[in-house]
């Protein structure tokens, strides 16, 4: 199964900073990743797919980029309600395998 | 509204089995492909199987293979996981969530935009 390996684990940012986070494949995956965020006690909300699509709704501050084995997660001022944990996904393969997540908290 | 309602959880001793169901409404159930994710107590989330619209294709992920078995009834709308031979390590909530599967640039790609709320399993003596 492929790897999924997100980076950093968990970050500490303000208000209004910028956030990356990244996510690297094991192995080739073209482009088929995805980003989601959870927050606790809620369902899993789709941001990004195709690495780089954002979801409809979501808001414009979220980026996603990358191709191949290396991909990043883009918040570009980071707002309360972006506090969640952050997973990517990638549909390249079966299984379907998660990153490990990464938890951005202020 | 576009819904998807987990039910079917609950306790369950080791070796036993339990079905959950996951109730769609809102958008025409048989044209998406559907999955089911779980989230272990502290731990992150895991992709555990999918079923296409026709139920011609189910994946799964290796540790349930042989236990687990995905399934669909377009007349009910309804997306079930039947779990035998339970392990504590399947204690976990368990989300289902819509396949959108959006096609861009000649691929098709996974894109879970609709999930259900989870339902909670316990597997434990």
């Amino acid at each position: 199964a492929i790897q999924m390996t997100q980076s950093p684990s968990s970050l500490s940012a303000s208000i209004g900073d910028r956030v990356t986070i990244t996510c690297r494949a094991s192995q080739y995956i073209r482009n088929d990743l995805a980003w989601y965020q959870h927050k606790p006690g809620k369902a899993p909300e789709l941001l990004i797919y195709a690495a780089s699509t954002l979801q409809s709704g979501v808001p414009s501050r979220f980026s996603g980029s990358g191709s191949g084995t290396d991909f990043t997660l883009t918040i570009s001022s980071l707002q309360s309600e972006d506090i969640a944990t952050y997973y990517c996904l990638h549909d390249y393969s079966y299984p379907r395998t998660f990153g490990q997540g990464t938890k951005v908290e202020i | 509204e576009l819904q998807l309602v987990e039910s079917g959880g609950g306790l369950v001793q080791p070796g036993g089995s339990l079905r959950l169901s996951c109730e769609a409404s809102g958008f025409t159930f048989s044209n998406y492909w559907m999955t089911w994710v779980r989230q272990a107590p502290g731990k992150g989330l895991e992709w555990v199987a999918n079923i296409k619209q026709d139920a011609s294709e189910k994946y799964y992920v290796d540790s349930v293979k042989g236990r687990f078995t995905i399934s669909r009834d377009s007349a009910k709308s309804s997306l079930y996981l039947q779990m035998n031979s339970l392990r504590a390590e399947d204690t976990a909530i368990y989300y289902c969530a819509r396949d959108s599967s959006p096609h861009l640039g000649g691929s098709w790609f996974d894109a879970f935009d609709i999930w259900g709320q989870g339902t909670r399993v316990t597997v434990s003596s």
